[in-house]
């Protein structure tokens, strides 16, 4: 079955930029969406098919995808950006739903 | 914007079945394939299972194939998720979401999740 591999956690500063990796096999070939999750909250979409920011989401957030990683990259941390991310993409050939284990973003 | 809420959480023993629903309002219910995905205590997201727009076809993880069966009336705009043969691994907070669009699509919407709690 498809993998998708998160570092369990990255921190970095205040004003600096973080970067959250998700792997997997020809991931560049899917279309991979970011969820950022608060403790006791529902996930919220913060970026999707790769590189698309929905409305309201800074643009401190961005994405991109290929090879067998895809990023997230949120410049300019604020403390407010503390939280869990996900990695998500649709497994055509099993018609399944796939989750990366998730990166908690702590800042320092 | 469209708005989710899930209920029937609770505490139930090992063994027993569940069914959870989720009543969806502010957007076209029949018009969008929903999905449920859980999350154990301290863990990440897992996903449970998907049913089309039109209730005609399921996909499910495979651990919960075969226990778990997703569905949804789309004249009471809700979706429910029937658990049978509950496990203490099963306990998470469940919630349910509407994709984008199409299957491979974000989901735009999650409802605030109902904790269910298999302990003897």
């Amino acid at each position: 079955s498809y993998v998708l591999t998160q570092p369990p956690s990255v921190s970095v500063a205040p004003g600096k930029t973080a970067r959250i990796t998700c792997g997997g096999s020809d991931i560049g070939s899917k279309s991979v969406h970011w969820y950022q999750q608060k403790p006791g909250q529902a996930p919220v979409v913060v970026i999707y098919y790769d590189t698309d920011r929905p409305s309201g989401i800074p643009e401190r957030f961005s994405g991109s995808n290929s090879g067998n990683t895809a990023t997230l990259t949120i410049s300019w941390v604020e403390a407010g950006d503390e939280a869990d991310y996900y990695c998500h993409v649709w497994d055509s050939s099993r018609d399944h739903v796939i989750f990366g284990g998730g990166t908690r973003l702590t800042v320092l | 914007q469209g708005q989710l809420v899930a209920s029937g959480g609770g505490v139930v023993q090992p063994g027993r079945s569940l069914r959870l629903s989720c009543a969806a309002s502010g957007f076209t219910f029949s018009s969008y394939a929903m999905h449920w995905v859980r999350q154990s205590p301290g863990k990440g997201l897992e996903w449970v299972a998907l049913v089309s727009f039109e209730g005609s076809k399921t996909y499910y993880a495979d651990s919960m194939k075969g226990r778990f069966t997703i569905s949804r009336d789309n004249s009471r705009t809700t979706l429910f998720l029937q658990m049978n043969s509950l496990r203490v691994e099963d306990t998470a907070v469940y919630f349910c979401a509407k994709v984008h669009s199409g299957y491979a699509d974000p989901f735009d919407i999650w409802g605030p999740g109902t904790m269910v709690i298999v302990s003897s």
